[in-house]
């Protein structure tokens, strides 16, 4: 059984460009999450995605928006980029059944620095 | 959702037990206390949660007040590879989704 994967591991962008990074799921997980982590702080919830759609969201903007695949990989695009979001990106994978959930398994991460 | 609130910081000598406090005053009726933690440069990694009874698996015991309002984290003999920083986090058993709200955690060193 593989883990969550995330990819690239490590990105560099400059300002105004855009960014799409790719999450593969652990197997026979639905529903994907992601996470924002900036220097020193907990990560923050951005997204959900559950069967394709999203299924919740934190206080981020629409320039962060993503996709979630039939076989359960991801992706999180972020158009626009600014200075402050530089951070880790962390993917989230769990079984979800409708209203009811089990743990979330992470990713190591993507760390995107924006120049 | 209800907050959390851990210490920034503690230490532990490495075989001794670690016990991490977390204060939840504002917990629900519904609502479960999950540990994280967060070894540098990695994700997250679940560690236990519980509902009011206290829990043990192979990694620690949680240990949750009867009245709900704050628990404890046992790492029962800490190794080196325990430092990490550790969230205690309080969630709904279900809801439109899954999301974990993280605080900033507990980080623990554990020294020889």
């Amino acid at each position: 059984e593989t883990g969550v994967t995330q990819s690239p591991t490590h990105l560099i962008k400059t300002r105004g460009q855009q960014v799409t990074l790719r999450c593969s799921s652990q197997s026979g997980h639905n529903t994907v999450s992601w996470y924002q982590q900036a220097l020193g702080q907990g990560p923050q919830f951005i997204f959900q995605y559950y069967r394709e759609e999203e299924n919740g969201r934190g206080n981020f903007p629409p320039r962060f928006s993503g996709l979630q695949f039939p076989n359960y990989s991801s992706e999180l695009n972020v158009n626009a980029l600014e200075l402050d979001d530089s951070a880790l990106y962390l993917c989230a994978s769990n079984i979800g059944h409708g209203g009811s959930y089990n743990e979330q398994f992470f990713g190591p991460g993507t760390r995107l620095t924006v120049l | 959702d209800a907050k959390t609130t851990q210490p920034p910081s503690m230490d532990c000598a490495e075989g001794r037990a670690a016990n991490l406090p977390c204060n939840h005053s504002t917990i629900s009726g519904n609502e479960y206390v999950y540990w994280y933690r967060q070894i540098h440069s990695q994700g997250p990694q679940y560690i236990i949660h519980g509902l009011k009874n206290n829990e043990t698996n192979e990694m620690a015991s949680l240990i949750i007040t009867e009245d709900r309002k704050s628990s404890t984290l046992i790492l029962p003999h800490a190794t080196l590879r325990d430092t990490a920083v550790y969230y205690c986090i309080v969630r709904p058993s279900s809801g439109t989704a899954s999301k974990l709200t993280f605080g900033t955690g507990t980080r623990l060193q554990v020294t020889l």
